[in-house]
């Protein structure tokens, strides 16, 4: 089945800098991958999300790009504010079952002021 | 447009008791899904629901955690009996059409 990774783990960047999570998946007819920021102790939110008939997608501070035949997907957050600490997820979704996805185990981004 | 709910927001409970979990989806939406989130994870999927069909059951522990969706809008989880490794969140989301999911606010079990 899919398996999805995620790193790092925990990030720390000062404030206005940029920072990038990895994720890789297995499964090669994946195409969908949602990113997903949840702040704590509260619901998971999708902040962006990229299908596989494009490498790259953006929305103002944050872009997603993707490389099918690498099978990685990245977050990037460009000018870092304190808002944007929390906990990020990516997922896939495996072929088998177009609208399940599978999460990673999630990156805590702190940004530093 | 409203959320998704979910209720309780907390419960405590001791292990062996049951627990039950509810959730409304966003209207209309034809997808429901149960996920369990432990300290520390990511979401890892229980149940998906189609209306109120089964998807994917492959990941929900059967001999202790049943779940059902009648009428094919509201969802119920139970938990009989609780043990201490089901402390976690219990996340609903919904989906419409697409692949996109939209989470509620989660009930935060603790099993003593």
């Amino acid at each position: 089945g899919e398996n999805v990774e995620q790193h790092p783990s925990t990030l720390s960047v000062q404030e206005g800098d940029s920072a990038v999570i990895k994720c890789t998946y297995s499964d090669s007819a994946s195409n969908y991958f949602p990113w997903y920021k949840q702040e704590l102790g509260k619901r998971p939110q999708l902040i962006i999300d990229i299908r596989s008939n494009v490498g790259e997608k953006k929305d103002q501070r944050i872009a997603v790009t993707l490389n099918k035949t690498a099978k990685h997907f990245s977050l990037h957050i460009t000018e870092t504010q304190p808002e944007d600490s929390a906990v990020y997820f990516c997922a896939a979704n495996p072929y088998s079952s177009a609208s399940k996805i599978i999460f990673g185990s999630g990156t805590r981004l702190s940004i530093r002021p | 447009e409203a959320g998704v709910a979910q209720s309780p927001r907390y419960k405590i409970i001791e292990k062996r008791q049951s627990v039950a979990f509810w959730c409304n989806p966003i209207s209309g939406h034809a997808t429901l899904y149960w996920y369990q989130q432990i300290l520390g994870q990511g979401p890892k999927l229980l149940i998906q629901f189609q209306n109120n069909g089964v998807v994917d059951d492959s990941q929900l522990p059967k001999d202790r955690f049943s779940a059902e969706r009648l009428k094919g809008v509201d969802s119920t989880l139970k938990i009989q009996p609780a043990k201490l490794e089901d402390s976690a969140v219990y996340l609903c989301a919904s989906s419409q059409n697409t692949d996109t999911q939209y989470f509620g606010p989660g009930t935060r079990l603790t099993v003593l």
